[in-house]
């Protein structure tokens, strides 16, 4: 079993609709959960933290976090062609310093 | 102000030889991480380095990769007797001491033949 796993997708939504990513880990202790958004190319860019259950929003993105199924999710709302990118799930272990990442799922925004 | 710098962008090497990958963290940043991404893949992780602190070097493939950090500021990765699965992108990134929210540089692209 992966630490963390994603579905690769790709995801295809239409632009202005809502794309819902998610994240399933298996750390128990972990603590720190992030998003990062990847161009293709390019290096992985943060979008998003959340350390406690529950939401948290930042401008289109919301950040959704359940400790109990050792669930995140990320959703972005009004999707825009921009947003067509690898989202990547990190999490800490329980060592706080080592952060496993998902493989990755692809979004694709259709005009 | 300046990102995370790394060098070079793309390095293609002979199998066998040794090859050294740096990276400039961001200043201020104590804390400093290298991954290894290859295609497709997430990222996995490698070393980690917390001020003056003995790094976590338990992501470490083999003995044929180390890496240090001087002054508290650059890292270079070094891969000896590179093989041809060392063929990755090599990401480094840095963050502010307990905030864990990691900035990348653009990492180095390592090609073995």
């Amino acid at each position: 079993q992966k630490e963390v796993e994603q579905n690769s997708g790709p995801l295809s939504v239409p632009e202005g609709a809502i794309a819902s990513l998610n994240c399933t880990y298996s750390d128990r202790g972990s603590q720190s959960f992030f998003w990062y958004r990847q161009y293709s190319g390019k290096s992985p860019e943060l979008i998003m933290s959340i350390y406690s259950n529950g939401d948290k929003e930042d401008g289109r993105f919301t950040a959704q976090l359940n400790k109990a199924s050792q669930y995140v999710s990320l959703l972005i709302r009004d999707s825009q062609p921009s947003d067509s990118a690898t989202y990547l799930c990190a999490v800490n272990s329980n060592n706080f310093n080592k952060f496993y990442f998902g493989s990755g799922t692809k979004l694709n925004v259709k005009p | 102000g300046a990102g995370v710098s790394q060098s070079p962008s793309n390095k293609v090497t002979e199998k066998g030889k040794d090859v050294e990958l740096r990276c400039d963290p961001i200043s201020g940043h104590t804390a400093l991480y290298w991954y290894r991404q290859s295609l497709g893949q997430g990222l996995e992780f490698l070393i980690y380095f917390q001020g003056n602190s003995a790094p976590d070097k338990s992501g470490l493939p083999s003995d044929r990769f180390s890496a240090e950090r001087t002054g508290g500021s650059v890292s270079t990765l070094t891969i000896q007797r590179t093989q041809q699965e060392d063929s990755a992108v090599y990401l480094c990134a840095s963050s502010l001491q307990g905030s864990y929210e990691q900035y990348f540089g653009p990492g180095t692209r390592l090609t073995v033949t």
